[in-house]
């Protein structure tokens, strides 16, 4: 059981927008710790797609944008391309026990 | 520009320990920290400890206190992951990946499988 809760999956046709939510608590997304989004396609390593809630790293197109409020985040992708499908994991820092990383569940985006 | 380099796939008994590697190459880390997480089959991403790559200090995931081991070899940039008393339900993806701002991790190895199999 994640930390983090993200939808299982979602989908969307090509050039439509479709947002990924990620819920936290007040250990971890709540206690003002930044959000970090990662993309995964099959059979390789994530890959840094959002940091900092809303910050994009060189080479990820702004078609990719994240937001945060309270406890909870969303990344949102509009113009949806093929290449897009993937699984995304959002990911922040908790404050309980020991402190660590935490990750969402991960969502499957699957472009129709 | 910073590559992480894992070592191999390892095919482990239960009971046994496993140490993987994570090798830096380009410019030295030591202004980040290490991490490693795992991912089991069809899973998500389970964090499990990290190491300041500057003085060695390191932290663990409460879920593996005592049986993981993460340790560093400074001259050859070099990062290593082990985890004893291995059971099936270990058997995952294995990634080291550098934190360059306080759990933001920028940059990942290409991942080591290790299965645990009797």
């Amino acid at each position: 059981q994640s930390v983090l809760t993200q939808p299982p999956s979602v989908s969307g046709a090509p050039g439509q927008r479709v947002t990924i939510s990620c819920t936290g608590s007040s250990s971890n997304i709540g206690a003002g710790y930044d959000v970090h989004w990662y993309q995964q396609r099959p059979g390789t390593a994530p890959k840094l797609l959002i940091y900092g809630n809303n910050d994009r790293p060189s080479g990820v197109p702004d078609r990719f944008s994240g937001s945060k409020s309270g406890a909870s985040a969303s990344l949102a992708i509009t113009g949806l391309q093929a290449e897009d499908e993937a699984d995304y994991y959002c990911q922040s820092y908790d404050n309980s026990l020991t402190g660590s990383g935490v990750f969402g569940g991960g969502t499957k985006l699957t472009v129709l | 520009q910073v590559q992480l380099v894992q070592s191999g796939a390892e095919v482990k008994k239960p009971g046994a320990s496993v140490k993987i590697s994570c090798k830096a190459s380009g410019n030295t880390l030591t202004r980040f920290a290490i991490h490693w997480m795992r991912q089991a089959p069809g899973e998500s991403l389970e964090w499990m400890g990290w190491i300041n790559t500057g003085n060695g200090l390191t932290a663990y995931s409460h879920r593996f206190t005592g049986r993981v081991t993460i340790t560093r070899d400074a001259s050859a940039n070099t990062f290593y992951m082990s985890l004893n008393t291995l059971r099936s339900d270990d058997t995952a993806i294995y990634y080291c990946a550098r934190d360059s701002a306080s759990y933001l991790f920028d940059l990942w190895g290409q991942g080591t499988l290790v299965t645990v199999s009797s």
